[in-house]
């Protein structure tokens, strides 16, 4: 069954810890995302990868970092640089032809 | 940057009535595309227009879309409890798929 994991659900920080949240996909698709998502509002994109060991910024990339060692892997790390971390995370994937994403189930980050 | 903006931002109607939701956006796209959101979890993809194109169907679904106008708009006949949800447009500029670009979403509820 083909999709993206995301993990953990739920994730609490602590104020100037550095957290890293997982998304794996096994749809073998070249493009990952990930998105943040405040309540109320629509998705802004923090980092995008078209192929491995490359990625670009995204409209809200201060604060964030990613990896994409991996085909299948594209981990975010939420800085303490990120002065306003509290949000839900949404990780994508795409095959890279401009078709529609397949989006994770999400990873809620509080700090705390 | 948000370039989407789906109108209203909250509809309630009966179950077994017809749903419209509308969607504005700002520069040249490839295609839009339309995703749904039950609360708490990931985006799920509906339908996909491609710029060439006027009219979609899919299932229930409905989609039209007006490049000369800059507008989008979803409509879902005889609506379902089940179809309760956030709604969000996203276009895709295309040209190096540099992410989708979301609305803040229409809040739709389905009075039983």
């Amino acid at each position: 069954d083909g999709g993206i994991t995301q993990s953990p659900k739920y994730l609490f920080r602590k104020e100037g810890q550095n957290v890293t949240l997982s998304c794996e996909q096994n749809l073998n698709h070249d493009a990952m995302y990930w998105y943040r998502q405040d309540p109320g509002q629509g998705l802004r994109l923090i980092y995008y990868s078209q192929i491995v060991n490359d990625f670009q910024k995204g409209d809200i990339a201060e604060g964030y970092s990613v990896s994409r060692e991996k085909k299948e892997s594209f981990p975010l790390t939420v800085t303490s640089a990120q002065k306003n971390p509290t949000a839900f995370y949404l990780c994508a994937a795409e095959s890279g032809t401009g078709g529609s994403y397949t989006f994770g189930s999400g990873t809620r980050l509080t700090v705390v | 940057s948000q370039q989407g903006e789906e109108d209203p931002q909250a509809l309630s109607i009966q179950e077994g009535e017809n749903a419209t939701m509308n969607c504005s956006y700002k520069t040249s796209i490839n295609n839009l595309q339309w995703y749904r959101q039950n609360s708490g979890r990931g985006l799920v993809h509906l339908i996909l227009i491609r710029s060439n194109e006027r009219e979609k169907h899919s299932g229930r679904l409905r989609v039209t879309l007006d490049t000369s106008k800059k507008s989008s708009s979803l409509l879902i006949t005889a609506s379902r409890a089940a179809d309760t949800a956030s709604y969000f447009c996203a276009t895709d500029r295309g040209g190096g798929a540099d992410g989708l670009t979301f609305g803040k979403g229409t809040h739709l509820i389905i009075q039983p």
